[in-house]
């Protein structure tokens, strides 16, 4: 089983320029959450999709924007990248919200912007 | 401010051995409390979940305890192997706040040697 799959694994970019984040999950979950995950601090939530059609913003949304495209796709853009957006970027996705469900990971996308 | 502690921050051991990972939360109301282990360059993988009525679970090699009353859980890993070196992060969730639910730790990071 594939899982939650991410792309792309890594990317650099260049301060200002625009880039898509695109995953997909084949385990027919209602939810699904991208975060990001800084050296010394624990995995930040961005946004949030509860289910197809629905998004909301997480602890952290400012400077990024998401499509949740079907109910397998949770995409997030980043309109004019940052070097602060420098990051580790996780999509996951969990059967419905988090209450004592099980919260899938992706292998993790690598991103620079100088 | 819902708050995750982990503790040692990096721990080296020798393969075989024995070790417990400490974390310690002040989220409230309590849901939930998870332990993932993420090896270097990929995503978290979900050891265990406990609710409020369970002071223990397991999972092969990895027992983790929970204190409610204290606030406090443990993860204990027996007979280290190589594969154990990764960061091991505790996931606390409040009850009914849905997708702002989560609070990661950020981690304690264990080594095993040979």
């Amino acid at each position: 089983n594939a899982g939650v799959t991410q792309t792309p694994k890594f990317q650099v970019l260049k301060t200002g320029q625009s880039m898509t984040l695109q995953c997909a999950q084949d385990m027919n979950h209602n939810s699904m959450y991208w975060y990001r995950q800084d050296p010394g601090m624990g995995l930040r939530l961005i946004y949030y999709s509860a289910s197809e059609g629905t998004t909301d913003k997480g602890e952290v949304p400012n400077g990024y924007n998401v499509s949740r495209l079907n109910k397998r796709e949770f995409s997030l853009r980043l309109e004019s990248a940052a070097p602060s957006q420098t990051s580790v970027y996780f999509c996951a996705s969990s059967d419905t919200g988090t209450a004592g469900n099980t919260i899938y990971f992706g292998e993790g996308s690598w991103l620079t912007v100088v | 401010k819902n708050q995750v502690e982990q503790s040692p921050q990096s721990l080296i051991i020798l393969e075989g051995k024995n070790c417990t990972l400490q974390c310690n939360y002040t989220v409230s109301p309590f849901s939930n409390l998870r332990w993932y282990k993420q090896d270097t360059g990929r995503g978290p993988v979900s050891l265990t979940i406990m609710t409020f009525s369970e002071n223990t679970k397991s999972n092969g090699r990895y027992t983790a305890t929970l204190d409610a009353d204290t606030k406090q859980s443990s993860l204990h890993i027996t007979a280290s192997q190589l594969s154990d070196s990764a960061s091991y992060i505790c996931v606390v969730s409040a009850r009914d706040t849905g997708r702002r639910a989560l609070t990661f730790g950020s981690g304690t990071r264990l080594q095993v040697q040979p």
